[in-house]
């Protein structure tokens, strides 16, 4: 079964610093990976996701993520946030099985707070 | 944009009673899937739904649980014996298709159990 870690529970940046949540996943096969955000009162918003291809992916909002197979990592990263980016962030690894619409696999969660 | 919405947005229940969590996925979905969070824990998946019949389901989704499409646009949850560790975030997601296609999640309605 595939499992995700995100080893960092509470993040703190300043406004305007880069940033880097860690995700590593456990799948046997080729993993498909997703990046959601969470903010207070919200649902899941999907910032990114990676099948196949270029292991450079892009999503809303400024952020990226790279796969990289050899690390079993799919680590998000923002070059400058902004205050409106303090959220919980969530890495999933998504499978299919048998031909069912198999759920997501989520990790803990990272709680990114912006200091001014 | 269309987007997942999930009735009630906080539901109060005494334990053992009955409740029902609605959601309305997006029209042009075919995917219909149930997750849950409890306080602190990661978001757990319980079940997915297609052509009118469940396509997946987790160790979590036991026999007090069931789901159902009453209609063409409704997806609901059904809890029959509510549980004090039922208490929790439970999100509706829906998506055209499966693994590639995003789900797309509905702002969750929390339980409580008394």
């Amino acid at each position: 079964a595939q499992s995700v870690t995100q080893p960092d529970i509470h993040i703190t940046v300043s406004e305007g610093a880069s940033l880097e949540l860690r995700c590593n996943y456990s799948y046997g096969a080729t993993p498909y990976l997703f990046w959601y955000v969470q903010s207070p009162g919200q649902g899941l918003q999907l910032l990114l996701k990676y099948f196949s291809g270029d292991t450079l992916v892009q999503g809303i909002k400024g952020f990226e993520a790279e796969f990289k197979r050899s690390q079993s990592s799919f680590n998000l990263r923002k070059p400058s946030v902004h205050w409106s980016d303090a959220a919980e962030y969530f890495c999933a690894v998504g499978a299919q099985s048998g031909g069912g619409a198999d759920g997501l696999t989520f990790g803990k969660g990272t709680h990114l707070i912006i200091q001014p | 944009e269309p987007e997942v919405t999930q009735t009630p947005s906080h539901q109060v229940t005494q334990m053992g009673q009955e409740v029902i969590l609605r959601c309305v996925p997006i029209s042009n979905h075919l995917y219909f899937y149930w997750y849950r969070q409890i306080l602190g824990q990661k978001v757990e998946f319980l079940v997915s739904f297609y052509n009118n019949e469940i396509s997946e389901k987790s160790e979590i989704f036991d026999d007090q649980f069931s789901v159902e499409r009453p209609d063409g646009s409704n997806f609901t949850l059904k809890i029959r014996s509510t549980k004090l560790e039922d208490s929790a975030m439970y999100f509706c997601a829906s998506s055209w298709g499966v693994v590639t296609d995003t789900q797309y999640f509905g702002p969750g309605t929390r339980l409580t159990v008394l």
